[in-house]
């Protein structure tokens, strides 16, 4: 069964174009992010939902919009794509203890943007 | 604030060797969580092991051993008797304290580790 899965896996698209990654756990997490990995690998947290609410935002323009219909499903939605936007998105899920425990996040397969 | 160094940025060994990956990291925070990910040439992220400050006994699992210094800020990662399917990307990564429920994983540039037959 897979854990943390994204879809498309590979995303090839136009400049200018709108385009939208999906992200769906079945671990039953209640926290949900986007981290995007550039062409040097390097990876860095773009957003987090805990419960549906938008909990971090780290400094990304705002043509990236996430969505979270459910605690299960976090969306990336791209607008005005750039070429610069080309890089590898990873959801991840980890569960929220109200003790205060923080637990492992869990990473999808990532989806490879191209922006052409 | 808080920053993950991987200062190795390529490590090639042939099989059978040892080797160890190195991480060390800046906190400000008392309470904070270490964790190592492998990503294989295939992509995907897979979760290895997770320390939090409070623990500093080290850990063996089967080949791979972690080493947690506190007085070093570091916490390193040994793989013994390498072989080739070792072969991948491993990083390095810091959480601090959670915000509502989430937590912010800061990674290190990662170390890209060649095992040759």
């Amino acid at each position: 069964d897979t854990a943390v899965s994204q879809t498309p896996k590979y995303l090839v698209t136009q400049m200018g174009n709108d385009k939208s990654i999906k992200c769906e756990q079945n671990l039953g997490h209640d926290t949900m992010y986007w981290y995007k990995q550039d062409s040097k690998k390097f990876l860095k947290i773009m957003f987090s939902y805990n419960n549906k609410e938008l909990i971090i935002n780290e400094t990304v323009p705002n043509r990236f919009s996430p969505k979270s219909p459910d605690k299960a499903h976090l969306n990336l939605h791209i607008n005005s794509l750039e070429l610069g936007d080309s890089a590898v998105y990873f959801c991840a899920s980890s569960q929220d203890w109200a003790s205060g425990y923080t637990d492992t996040q869990y990473f999808g397969p990532g989806t490879r943007l191209t922006v052409l | 604030a808080q920053k993950v160094t991987q200062a190795q940025t390529e490590i090639s060994v042939v099989e059978k060797e040892d080797v160890t990956l190195d991480c060390v990291y800046e906190t400000r925070d008392t309470t904070y969580y270490l964790f190592w990910y492998k990503q294989p040439p295939s992509g995907e992220l897979v979760f290895l092991i997770r320390r939090n400050s409070f623990d500093e006994q080290n850990e063996i699992s089967g080949r791979y051993s972690w080493n947690f210094q506190k007085s070093t800020s570091s916490f390193n990662f040994t793989i013994t008797a390498s072989q080739v399917v070792d072969s991948a990307v491993y990083f390095c990564a810091l959480s601090e304290a959670r915000i509502q429920g989430a937590q912010k994983l800061v990674f290190g540039q990662g170390t890209r580790l060649t095992i040759n037959p």
